[in-house]
């Protein structure tokens, strides 16, 4: 089956400790994305990547790592610099040069604790 | 910037009761305007894609319109199992990321 993982499926980090969210896809797509999802509000962008070992900031970077290595894995690390890093964390994937429909994995929750 | 506005927040209604959701948008240009389906806990479900004013697509009780300002999802006779939460994204030429609205959620009691 293609698709997208995301694990774990829930994550709970204490205060100043950093943790990574990991994304897997066997689409072959080639661009992926990490937005961050609050409660009333609507998904806002971390960080994407259009390509390996390229990558770029989205509306709300600060606090947030990413890198890409393989075209298969796109890892977000929540840095103890992220003030407020309890949420829902989703990965998607897309091919570029095509609809632009992207495709989600199944989210991470992450809590402070 | 890109802005989505989406419309009503919640939307309850009975099995049976057609409804329309609106997501009204402003963009320099449009390159796509998306409409996805989240349950709780899960991602996104991808749904619709339209591109231009008037196109309109169908999938079983769902059916998406566009115009130069607005999108409407029209549920017709709607089931339980189309409780969620519909997402309205657009995507502006030459950009990759999508802009989102909060969503709508929709509960259907039967």
């Amino acid at each position: 089956d293609g698709g997208i993982t995301q694990s774990p499926k829930y994550l709970f980090r204490k205060e100043g400790q950093n943790v990574t969210l990991s994304c897997e896809q066997n689409l072959n797509h080639d661009a992926m994305y990490w937005y961050r999802q609050d409660p009333g509000q609507g998904l806002r962008l971390i960080y994407y990547s259009q390509i390996v070992n390229d990558f770029q900031k989205g509306d709300i970077a600060e606090g947030y790592s990413v890198s890409r290595e393989k075209k298969e894995s796109f890892p977000l690390t929540v840095t103890s610099a992220q003030k407020n890093p309890t949420a829902f964390y989703l990965c998607a994937s897309t091919l570029t040069g095509q609809n632009n429909e992207q495709f989600f994995g199944p989210g991470t929750r992450l809590t402070v604790l | 910037e890109d802005q989505v506005t989406q419309s009503p927040e919640a939307l309850r209604l009975q099995e049976g009761e057609s409804s329309s959701l609106n997501c009204s948008y402003t963009v320099s240009g449009l390159r796509g305007l998306f409409w996805y389906r989240q349950d709780p806990g899960k991602g996104p479900e991808f749904l619709f894609t339209l591109y231009s004013a008037g196109e309109e697509k169908e999938k079983e009780r769902l059916k998406a319109t566009l115009t130069k300002k607005e999108s409407f999802l029209h549920i017709t006779a709607p089931k339980p199992e189309d409780s969620a939460t519909y997402l309205c994204a657009v995507q502006a030429p030459n950009d990759y990321k999508l802009s989102f609205g909060a969503g709508t959620t929709v509960t259907v009691r039967a």
